[in-house]
């Protein structure tokens, strides 16, 4: 079975560009999330899916961050137009719906705004 | 809200020591979860142990184990006979039981460093 998998697997961008992250959760987890770690710092949610619905999206930090999930299935997250403060790593992580405990983790996407 | 507070960022051990790593948590909730996570080199996050708050024992796997003190809110790992490839970053995290949203809240970390 495939696991969570994200790409880029690294992005480097200019201030004010946009750049989209994708993740591909493991099939049959309705459950995805996001999450965020600047450097040094801890791993901060951003937002949850169930199926293409938000549940929970209180982490976002700001409306340069969209995130979708078509179809209930891969999810995307776009930052536009990026500031420097946006570096950092994004994972993606996803559960099945109504099995509290693990999220399992894709490798994360570094990326890095100059 | 939930915090997670991680005091030692860096740590050593020598291969087949044991090795502890700490976390503390702030929490109201009565029903609730806590990880620990291991990210090695590659990057890859995965769960290592995890302990219900409901429960008294102390959950282990194989030579992980956790010493949960819920009146302290101390949820420390233990790494016995520790190999090279424990070598990574270890996350400590909190979730909630119970809510609309089963979203972690994670420490900040602690890099191990597994020596030969």
């Amino acid at each position: 079975e495939a696991g969570v998998t994200q790409f880029p697997s690294h992005s480097v961008i200019e201030k004010g560009q946009t750049v989209t992250l994708r993740c591909d959760p493991i099939s049959g987890h309705d459950n995805l999330y996001w999450y965020r770690r600047v450097m040094g710092k801890e791993i901060k949610f951003l937002l949850h899916f169930v199926k293409e619905s938000k549940q929970d999206e209180s982490g976002m930090p700001n409306n340069r961050f969209l995130a979708e999930r078509t179809g209930g299935t891969y999810s995307t997250l776009k930052v536009q137009p990026a500031e420097l403060e946006d570096s950092g790593v994004y994972f993606c992580a996803s559960s099945q719906v109504g099995v509290w405990g693990e999220q399992y983790f894709g490798p994360g996407t570094r990326l890095t705004v100059t | 809200a939930q915090t997670v507070t991680q005091s030692q960022p860096e740590m050593s051990v020598q291969e087949a020591e044991t090795v502890t790593l700490s976390c503390t948590y702030d929490t109201s909730e009565n029903n609730y979860y806590l990880f620990w996570y291991k990210q090695p080199p590659s990057r890859q996050m995965i769960l290592v142990i995890r302990q219900e708050a409901y429960k008294q024992q102390n959950a282990t796997e194989n030579r992980f184990s956790v010493n949960f003190q819920k009146a302290a809110k101390s949820f420390s790992l233990k790494i016995s006979d520790s190999q090279l490839g424990d070598t990574a970053m270890y996350f400590c995290a909190f979730m909630k039981v119970g809510g609309a949203t089963n979203k972690l809240i994670f420490g900040t970390g602690t890099l191990l460093a597994v020596q030969p």
